[in-house]
């Protein structure tokens, strides 16, 4: 079982709808999650982390942390083509082993 | 927000030569810094560890004797590609963490290609 599980898409979605984009983690004693954009071509970028259980606001991005059933989720609102990208979910333990997820390509058609 | 520097960005290298990559970390002290390489459509594949001081951890199936790494100090990691080939060529990206739950932050990556 992999540490950390994305749905590597395609995910389409239209110009100014949310998208939706989600993560499995296996380790139960998980602590730090974060989630990462990468263009192609490019060095992947933090857009947001989360430690506890609930949502997190950043602009137009939200992310959710579910630890009782193991998931963490990131909704993008108002959906731009300047989002398309792979989104990439890291997940930590004690310590500083990061573990990602092989990424969720995202395209928004204008 | 924390700011890693990687340079070169990109660079061309005759085969049987050695290429440094250096990645610093501006504004925090990066108790680990990780290598990563990425084929083009593929994910990360981690490369190795290495925390300040200490010898870097490789993962399986990386040669150690050929991807040198040294990070001499809490802001300063070096990837030495030796005797570079053609399968070498590959997107490289160093990426540093602080202390506690501190995020990774990646560098812009090195674009090597090996002639």
């Amino acid at each position: 079982q992999k540490e950390v599980e994305q749905n590597s898409g395609p995910l389409s979605v239209p110009e100014g709808a949310i998208a939706s984009l989600n993560c499995t983690y296996s380790d139960r004693g998980s602590q730090s999650f974060f989630w990462y954009r990468q263009y192609s071509g490019k060095s992947p970028e933090l857009i947001m982390f989360i430690y506890s259980n609930g949502d997190k606001e950043d602009g137009r991005f939200t992310a959710q942390l579910n630890k009782a059933s193991q998931y963490v989720s990131l909704l993008i609102r108002d959906s731009q083509p300047s989002d398309s990208a792979t989104y990439l979910c890291a997940v930590t333990r004690t310590g500083n082993q990061f573990y990602f997820g092989t990424g969720t390509s995202l395209t928004v058609i204008p | 927000g924390a700011v890693v520097s990687q340079h070169p960005s990109w660079v061309i290298c005759k085969s049987g030569t050695s290429v440094k990559i250096e990645c610093r970390s501006l504004d925090f002290q990066a108790t680990t810094m990780f290598w990563y390489r990425q084929f083009p459509k593929q994910s990360l594949m981690l490369m190795a560890t290495s925390n300040e001081g200490s010898k870097a951890t490789y993962e399986q199936g990386v040669e150690k004797d050929k991807f040198l790494i040294n990070h001499a100090s809490l802001t300063l990691s070096t990837l030495t590609v030796t005797s570079a080939h053609p399968e070498d060529s590959s997107f490289y990206i160093c990426s540093a963490t602080g202390q506690g739950r501190s995020p990774l932050h990646f560098g812009n990556g090195t674009r090597l290609t090996v002639t």
